[in-house]
């Protein structure tokens, strides 16, 4: 079964600085990946999802991911981190029939002043 | 559009009592989920339903049943809460299983306490 791995269960950056969040997929055919974001007490929303149409993918609020197939990775950043960007972050890969989704452990994000 | 719709938001049980936890999507989408998330665990799947009329378990299912009322409606009965039942549980949807990069679309949560 297609499983993602989250490096990290908590990342602690200063703002104004770059933000790095690791995942790795494992998978032998391509993956359909996604990062979720969650906000305290909130749902998950979606930041970005790769469509094999290009390997860096632009999401929303100024994060970004790169697919390397080599590395099996999907790391997400953002080149200037904002306190508004503490939350929790998910990395999950549809899996199976069904589209469903299994989600990485989280990493949560801490931007400190 | 609300979107995910969930209900209630909290709800405190003791050990051995029954509830239902109500979704309802007004995106006309046709798969809905159940997830249960936990403390360094992520999201885990308990039941979903890839189309009305159908229901599927998932990775942690043992507890809970699940009824596809409509198109719109998903919800989950735990018929004897147990402790370690305790957690937030999401509602999910997607449009459809036939467009494999469609997301997911999350609630906002129910959290749950069982004493």
């Amino acid at each position: 079964a297609q499983s993602v791995t989250q490096l990290g269960s908590h990342v602690s950056v200063s703002e104004g600085a770059l933000v790095l969040l690791r995942c790795n997929y494992s998978s032998s055919v391509p993956p359909y990946l996604f990062w979720y974001v969650q906000y305290p007490n909130q749902g998950l929303q979606l930041l970005l999802k790769y469509t094999s149409a290009a390997t860096l993918v632009k999401g929303i609020n100024g994060f970004e991911a790169e697919f390397k197939k080599s590395e099996t990775s999907f790391h997400l950043t953002k080149p200037s981190a904002h306190m508004s960007d503490a939350a929790e972050y998910f990395c999950a890969v549809r899996t199976g029939g069904g589209n469903k989704l299994t989600f990485g452990t989280g990493t949560q994000l801490k931007v400190e002043l | 559009n609300a979107g995910v719709t969930q209900t209630p938001k909290f709800q405190v049980l003791k050990t051995g009592q029954s509830m239902t936890l109500q979704c309802a999507q007004d995106m006309n989408h046709n798969s809905m989920y159940w997830y249960r998330q936990d403390p360094g665990m992520g999201l885990r799947l308990i039941y979903y339903s890839a189309s009305e009329g159908t229901t599927d378990k998932g990775e942690v299912p043992n507890g809970y049943n699940v009824s596809r009322l409509n198109k719109r409606e998903f919800s989950l009965r735990l018929e004897s809460a147990a402790p370690s039942q305790t957690s937030v549980y999401f509602c999910a949807s997607l449009k459809g299983v036939t467009d494999r990069y469609n997301e997911q679309f999350f609630g906002p949560g129910t959290r749950l306490t069982v004493l």
